[in-house]
């Protein structure tokens, strides 16, 4: 079975440009989680969907947004881009809110 | 709220031998699961073990344990007999026992081990 899945692996932006991540979960799982991990930290809860709704938030500016699709499949939004969004961006999945969660290998965000 | 911490930011250990990494976290929750977390170079985090608070007994994964002391709220991870594939960052992760399931991480400790 394909694991959780992200795209893309790395990608450099601009400041104050937008970037959309995008993440596949697991098959059958219903909830997606994304995590940022700055160089050095450990992963920062950004947001968690179950079911197509928002279940949790972290503290996380406006600028960052996401949404999940019927298909469960999720999308983050990180507009204005600031150079301390440089990041790897983790997506997890996992059956629901009971579970464990599976991580995706990241998406590795630049910002110059 | 939830906070955890790892205060080795690195371990080093032979090859062949034992290594414990140090966790500790603070909650007022009685319900909860603790996490290990692996993240190799090439960045997957990987489950290597998770204890529920409510199980008196320390989990076991073959070469990995804990020692989970729930009144001084310590989670530290043993890794028997060193392999040079057990290099790699390690995080500890705590989430609430109900609702939602996302984590919270401790900044990490990177192993090395010396052949």
């Amino acid at each position: 079975d394909a694991g959780v899945t992200q795209s893309p692996t790395h990608l450099i932006k601009t400041r104050g440009q937008h970037v959309t991540l995008r993440c596949s979960p697991i098959s059958g799982h219903k909830s997606v989680s994304w995590y940022q991990q700055v160089l050095g930290q450990g992963p920062q809860f950004i947001f968690q969907y179950y079911e197509k709704e928002e279940r949790g938030r972290g503290n996380f500016p406006d600028r960052f947004s996401a949404r999940q699709f019927p298909n469960y499949s999720s999308e983050l939004n990180v507009n204005a881009l600031l150079l301390g969004d440089s990041a790897l961006y983790l997506c997890a999945s996992s059956w629901d809110l009971r579970y464990e969660q599976y991580f995706g290998p990241g998406t590795r965000l630049t910002v110059t | 709220a939830q906070t955890v911490t790892q205060s080795q930011p690195e371990m080093s250990v032979q090859e062949a031998e034992t290594v414990t990494l140090s966790c500790t976290y603070d909650t007022s929750e009685s319900d909860y699961y603790l996490f290990w977390y692996k993240q190799p170079p090439s960045r997957q985090m990987i489950l290597v073990i998770r204890q529920e608070a409510y199980k008196q007994q320390n989990a076991t994964e073959n070469r990995f344990s804990v020692n989970f002391q729930k009144a001084a709220k310590s989670f530290s991870l043993k890794i028997s007999d060193s392999q040079l594939g057990d290099a790699a960052m390690y995080f500890c992760a705590y989430r609430r026992g109900a609702g939602a399931n996302n984590l919270f991480f401790g900044t990490g400790t990177r192993l090395t081990v010396i052949p």
